[in-house]
């Protein structure tokens, strides 16, 4: 009941498109979900993160779409940069818990130039 | 300013070993996670500290593993009798008050067991 399921495990997108990644959890209990974006040999950063109470967020070429009755949510990226390839990374996380993440598998985004 | 740091980058050690993994944290945050990451996978958590205490260490695999913040600054991971299948990355985060704000990562301690 802890796994964040997250898929596709790669991706290739030209230059331009849009990216979708999509995650699926099962604890109904979650009230926070970050996107964390990963170049090789750096550490996780924070993309964008959406709380449960609404079912969008956009900032600047990213959005996140939030299902809360079907337990998924998504990262779009629009117009698609050769700069963007890199792994992305869905999370889940209890605000009244401990405040650790649950990630998902990752998923590899090539964009083509 | 400065982001949260982790040394060494880089450690190479046998079977059997001991090592220590350091993490200093972003000044003021109160909360520091540890977290492991192997090789196409995302990270797992290990164990979370609110100030020096462990509020919860529940993603530590087993009692080879135990980690410290004496002074609710910098931690330090310590693995005794290293095995093969330790190797991993091993990844710090801090956060301001660990109560849903951001935590932001270090870029991890590349940790190989042979």
């Amino acid at each position: 009941q802890q796994q964040v399921k997250q898929s596709p495990q790669s991706l290739i997108v030209q230059k331009g498109g849009i990216s979708i990644i999509n995650c699926a959890y099962e604890n109904t209990a979650f009230d926070y979900f970050p996107w964390y974006q990963q170049f090789p040999g750096k550490g996780p950063a924070l993309l964008i993160a959406i709380r449960p109470d609404v079912s969008e967020k956009k900032e600047g070429r990213f959005t996140i779409s939030f299902n809360k009755s079907a337990k998924q949510f998504s990262l779009h990226i629009m117009d698609s940069q050769p700069g963007d390839s890199a792994t992305y990374f869905c999370a889940a996380s209890l605000l009244s818990g401990t405040y650790k993440y649950i990630f998902g598998t990752g998923t590899r985004l090539k964009v083509l130039a | 300013g400065a982001g949260v740091s982790q040394t060494p980058s880089n450690k190479v050690t046998e079977k059997g070993k001991y090592v220590e993994l350091r993490c200093d944290p972003i000044s003021g945050h109160t909360a520091l996670y540890w977290y492991r990451q192997s090789l196409g996978q995302g990270p797992e958590f290990l164990i979370y500290f609110q100030g020096t205490g462990a509020a919860d260490d529940s993603g530590l695999p087993n009692d080879r593993f135990f980690a410290v913040r004496p002074e609710g600054s910098v931690s330090t991971l310590k693995i005794q009798r290293t095995e093969r299948g330790d190797s991993a990355v091993y990844l710090c985060a801090s956060s301001l008050k660990g109560g849903g704000e951001t935590q932001y990562f270090g870029p991890g301690t590349r940790l190989l067991v042979l």
